[in-house]
Formats: C-alpha cells, sequence, structure tokens
C-alpha cells in the first residue's frame, strides 16, 4: 500500500524555523517527484513546491521563494520541507504528495497531479 | 501566480448532475491539458478524482467526468449521492512549470 505520514508540525514564533518531514512507503521512492501543498485553516489548497526524483530541480511558489527549500534523501524514503523567516500567514496544514506519473529511464515529466496525499501536519506560526 | 476560478458552492439532489467551472488563463488552463481535480471531505486529505483533464484514476466512479473548453474546465458528477458532498478543487499546471489550484467549491447534496 502506497503511504505518506507527514511529521515535524507544531507551533512557532514569527521570524522562527520548522523541519517538516514526510516518510514514504509502498512506492519506489526514487521514481518520483515528490511535492508539498498546504491549507490554511478553512481555506483552500496551495501548492508550495515539487522536487525532481533526483533532486536536480526544484520549483516553488513565489511566496516561499527564499525562505523553504524543499529537500529528499531517496535512501531514507523521505521528503523534507525547510521552512525559515516563518509569518503567521504560513499556518496551514501541510501535505506531501507524490506528483504524477513516475519517471522512466529515459523520461522524468514534471508532475501534472498529486496521488496520493499524505494525512498532513499542522503548523501553527503564532507568538 | 493568481489561484485559479471555481464557485464557491454548488447544489444538487440525489441522482441530477452537477457542474463545477474552473476558469484560468491561457498560462495555465488554456495553455495544457493538465487539469486534475481533488475531492477532500472535512478533515481528510485530497483525493485525486480525474487527471489531465479528464482521466480518471482506477478506482474512482465513472460518475466523474472532466472537461476542458478554452481557459474552462470543468468537473461533472452525475447521478449524485450522499458521499459525493465534499468540497473539490482543480488544478493546473502552468507555464512557470508551477502547479495551480483553484479556490475550491463546497458541493452540497440535498
Amino acid at each position: 500500500e502506497v503511504q505518506l505520514v507527514e511529521s515535524g508540525g507544531g507551533l512557532v514564533q514569527p521570524g522562527g524555523s520548522l523541519r517538516l518531514s514526510c516518510a514514504a512507503s509502498g512506492f519506489t521512492f526514487s521514481s518520483y517527484w515528490m511535492s508539498w501543498v498546504r491549507q490554511a485553516p478553512g481555506k483552500g489548497l496551495e501548492w508550495v513546491a515539487n522536487i525532481k526524483q533526483d533532486g536536480s530541480e526544484k520549483y516553488y511558489v513565489d511566496s516561499v521563494k527564499g525562505r523553504f527549500t524543499i529537500s529528499r534523501d531517496n535512501a531514507k524514503n523521505s521528503l523534507y520541507l525547510q521552512m525559515n523567516s516563518l509569518r503567521a500567514e504560513d499556518t496551514a496544514v501541510y501535505y506531501c504528495a507524490r506528483g504524477g506519473v513516475g519517471c522512466s529511464s529515459t523520461s522524468c515529466p514534471i508532475p501534472t497531479w498529486f496521488d496520493p496525499w499524505g494525512q498532513g501536519t499542522l503548523v501553527t506560526v503564532s507568538s | 501566480q493568481s489561484a485559479l476560478t471555481q464557485p464557491a458552492s454548488v447544489s444538487g439532489s440525489p441522482g441530477q448532475s452537477i457542474t463545477i467551472s474552473c476558469t484560468g488563463t491561457s498560462s495555465d488552463v488554456g495553455g495544457y491539458n493538465y487539469v486534475s481535480w481533488y475531492q477532500q471531505h472535512p478533515g481528510k486529505a485530497p483525493k485525486l478524482m480525474i487527471y489531465d483533464v479528464s482521466n480518471r484514476p482506477s478506482g474512482v466512479s465513472n460518475r466523474f467526468s472532466g472537461s476542458k473548453s478554452g481557459n474552462t474546465a470543468s468537473l461533472t458528477i452525475s447521478g449524485l449521492q450522499a458521499e459525493d458532498e465534499a468540497d473539490y478543487y482543480c488544478s493546473s499546471y502552468t507555464s512557470s512549470s508551477t502547479q495551480v489550484f483553484g479556490g475550491g467549491t463546497k458541493l452540497t447534496v440535498l
């Protein structure tokens, strides 16, 4: 069974840092793009970042560029999101998600959909 | 990157069909056949329902269908059932190699 389990959320003061983790199982982690998507309380979904299967390409939403860093450790089947200079507007449930179709030996397309998703981890930025 | 535009709410009676629209620009919805739709029940993670405009993942009911015309994509649910009541989000690939979601639509089954 494909499974994604996020951890690392919690309460942090404005300007602080937090590192989220996502443990993957049930599929060949090193063959997929991975993503972070967040959802502020009572609000809609917002894509945050993508990372290619080998970490060579990363993309971010403008609002987190320079503050958040997506990374992965394929040996540990794990995805990470380092969040620095946190703001109140970063308060959200953060989901990790597998990106689209997997990579082959000749092709590794940017994901055009996300499936499956983890259960999410709540990050609250408040003093 | 501006969010895609969805109606805030739609409703329908059991057995009826409803359609949720998702409007973007030529830089996202209109420029690529890469629109996906997600269903989210309260307190749960989103679930992929449609990908690449009109494809259904294995296990998703054929009551769910997707289409696109110009800068607007649509999700149609036929034969509405009580369990379809949820929030629905569209998403599109963009010309910046990023993704953008719609604001979400709350479906109420009357």
